[in-house]
């Protein structure tokens, strides 16, 4: 149990174009889910915290209008990279925790992002 | 900032030897976790070990920690080639509330050469 899918596992994008991430709790209501960012060699930096039908808390440093997520369901958070450049290159990764799971988070595989 | 801090921050030994690698953090924590992230790949909750407690044990892995001196150690016992992988202790604040931001250290990457 408490898997967590991300889609697309990698994409390509031209400079200036939007790109959304999806991560979805498969097997268990998420009412929290975390989107971290991770450069090469790099530790994971949390960006932002979502709660189910509240709007996202950021990070300092983290701009909101460039990093959309919206947590529209209980399976189902998004990350929207807007205008996207090339230093926003970087491993994404999101995570979900849930009610009984005492705070565990459990981790999406991750989605490789390449701006040209 | 990063709160953990690991080290070393990479380590290369022999299979069947015996690996550790130590993770350092500045505030007080309600407990103290240790992931594992093959290249490229997500991360794998390994163990997690709360603020009252000292040693925790899971197969050949064997976590401590020190509030004292706000520290932790992960102990990986006859290692095998395909324990090669970075590995990252995350502290979980001790600040209440029902939505625990984990802080992630910067990683030991261990090679475990065959």
């Amino acid at each position: 149990g408490a898997v967590v899918s991300q889609h697309p596992s990698w994409v390509i994008c031209k400079s200036g174009t939007s790109v959304k991430i999806e991560c979805r709790s498969l097997d268990f209501q998420a009412t929290t889910m975390f989107w971290y960012r991770q450069f090469p060699k790099q530790s994971l930096m949390l960006m932002a915290t979502s709660n189910e039908g509240s709007k996202a808390t950021y990070e300092q440093g983290v701009e909101k209008d460039k990093f959309l997520i919206n947590h529209a369901s209980l399976t189902l958070s998004t990350l929207t990279v807007t205008s996207a450049h090339p230093e926003d290159s970087s491993f994404y990764i999101c995570s979900a925790t849930g009610t009984g799971y005492n705070n565990e988070q459990f981790f999406g595989p991750g989605t490789r992002l390449t701006v040209l | 900032s990063q709160q953990g801090e690991e080290d070393p921050q990479a380590l290369s030994i022999q299979e069947g030897e015996n690996a550790t690698m130590n993770c350092s953090y500045k505030t007080s924590i309600n407990n103290l976790q240790w992931y594992r992230q093959n290249s490229g790949r997500g991360l794998v909750h390994l163990i997690l070990i709360r603020s009252n407690e000292r040693e925790k044990h899971s197969g050949r892995l064997r976590v401590t920690l020190d509030t004292s001196k706000k520290s932790s150690s992960l102990l990986i016992t006859a290692s095998r080639a395909a324990d090669t992988a970075s590995y990252f202790c995350a502290t979980a604040p001790n600040s209440g509330g029902s939505n625990y931001k984990l802080t992630f250290g910067k990683g030991t990457l261990l090679t475990v050469n065959p």
